[in-house]
């Protein structure tokens, strides 16, 4: 029954290197967003996708991009990785009515050293 | 963008009722107030939406202020399971972000 899939649970990078965090999601969803979490900062919003090949920035943009070639793939990039962008990442997708609900991924924890 | 208010952390005893406040005094007429929450090395899940009406589901009940500016989850019996980081937030039907507030850390004492 698995709606939202991220392509590694865990994922341990060095400071750097380009780094590809993969998101899926089954259910024909228009929006998409990427999100970190980091203790004491709550939910952050990095990037969203409102269609395919569209993007808009979120709160924390800086350092990242995003890729969607095809509905169901949002793709979150890494140019160069840093040990501040060590978290948790965590996928979204929903349809864009305000009565339905979100469904998330399980979480990247990503480690840069 | 609407924004809501909820208290930082929250404790309660098990097989208690717990009601978890929720301000949003800035609400329009279309956003639908919805609650997610979070346990412990997971991803949010959904919990309850609603638009004026108290809504039921069988996770919890959503209580709507007449005015809508405040909104209460209930969880009618807390167990340890429902330790949880629990998000209230204002959703629009529009192509636009869902933004997430700091929410309420519930601890569920046994």
């Amino acid at each position: 029954d698995v709606k939202v899939t991220q392509s590694s649970r865990y994922l341990v990078k060095r400071t750097g290197e380009k780094v590809f965090l993969e998101c899926v999601q089954d259910m024909d969803h228009e929006n998409m967003f990427w999100y970190r979490q980091d203790p004491g900062l709550g939910l952050r919003l990095i990037y969203f996708s409102y269609d395919v090949k569209m993007k808009e920035k979120g709160d924390i943009p800086e350092g990242y991009s995003v890729s969607r070639e095809k509905k169901e793939r949002f793709s979150l990039i890494l140019e160069s990785a840093s040990t501040n962008q060590t978290s948790m990442y965590l996928c979204a997708s929903s349809s864009p009515y305000s009565y339905t609900e979100a469904f998330f991924g399980q979480g990247t924890r990503l480690t840069v050293v | 963008d609407a924004k809501t208010t909820q208290p930082n952390s929250m404790e309660s005893n098990e097989e208690e009722p717990v009601h978890l406040p929720c301000n949003h005094s800035t609400i329009s007429g279309t956003d639908y107030i919805h609650w997610y929450r979070q346990l412990p090395s997971q991803g949010p899940e959904y919990v309850i939406h609603g638009l004026t009406s108290n809504v039921n589901n069988r996770m919890a009940s959503l209580a709507i202020a007449e005015d809508r500016k405040s909104s209460t989850l209930i969880l009618h019996r807390a167990t340890l399971r429902d330790a949880a980081v629990y998000y209230c937030i204002l959703k629009k039907t529009s192509y636009d972000k869902v933004i997430f507030g700091p929410g309420t850390s519930l601890s569920v004492i046994p």
